[in-house]
């Protein structure tokens, strides 16, 4: 089965700044998508970024782009000018492009604080 | 357009007992897909279906169990509860599968 490790429980950043989230995964598969969705206190979880693993190009979403380095399966994500609302549970997800069905497998989470 | 709605939001039952979570995908989507979130364990896949159909099933025991009806709500039943089955439960629905997945506010159950 896939694994996805994001290796920092906890990050904080000051308010204008940039931060970046780590994430690395582990397949045997060429094909898939890598996301990175965000847990606010309310608990609603939330779309941020999607990156096709075909696509050689960088996703990038207003603030929010990612680094996606296949060869190294390590995809993180960097949220520039950090503002009060990006304060959060981040979860880095995978999803195979290939199977039947629609499987994610999320890491466990990073939760980030934003210092005013 | 509407998204992912789950009820209720918050439960408390009692060990043995047996409880039903409804989710109700966004307008369009045909899969939903349902997961367990724990402090210890994360976000665990439970299962997903497809059109009435259950195309993916994760680890857990027999005593989960899931069905889609015909206009794509969802519902996931947990009998015989157990301590260890007090968390958030979140429902997630996409238009098609393979698919990006939007999810739900959660239901909240504790077990008492």
């Amino acid at each position: 089965a896939q694994t996805v490790t994001q290796s920092q429980p906890e990050m904080s950043v000051q308010e204008a700044e940039t931060v970046t989230l780590s994430c690395t995964y582990d397949t045997s598969e060429s094909d898939y998508y890598l996301f990175w969705y965000k847990q606010p206190p309310s608990r609603q979880m939330i779309l941020v970024i999607r990156q096709e693993a075909y696509k050689q190009q960088n996703a990038t979403e207003n603030r929010f782009s990612v680094n996606f380095q296949k060869a190294a399966k390590s995809f993180s994500l960097k949220i520039s000018d950090s503002q009060l609302g990006d304060a959060a549970m981040y979860f880095c997800a995978y999803r195979s492009a290939g199977r039947t069905g629609n499987q994610f497998y999320f890491g466990t989470g990073t939760s980030l604080t934003v210092i005013p | 357009k509407a998204g992912v709605t789950q009820t209720p939001r918050y439960l408390i039952k009692t060990r043995g007992q047996q409880v039903t979570l409804s989710c109700s995908p966004i307008s369009g989507h045909r899969s939903v897909s349902w997961y367990q979130q724990t402090p210890g364990q994360g976000l665990q896949f439970l299962f997903e279906y497809f059109s009435e159909t259950q195309r993916n099933k994760g680890n857990f025991p027999g005593r989960f169990s899931g069905r889609q009806f015909s206009n794509s709500r969802s519902e996931m039943n947990v009998s015989t509860l157990e301590l260890g089955d007090s968390a958030l439960y979140l429902c997630a629905s996409s238009r098609l599968a393979p698919d990006t997945q939007y999810f739900g506010p959660g239901t909240r159950l504790t077990v008492l």
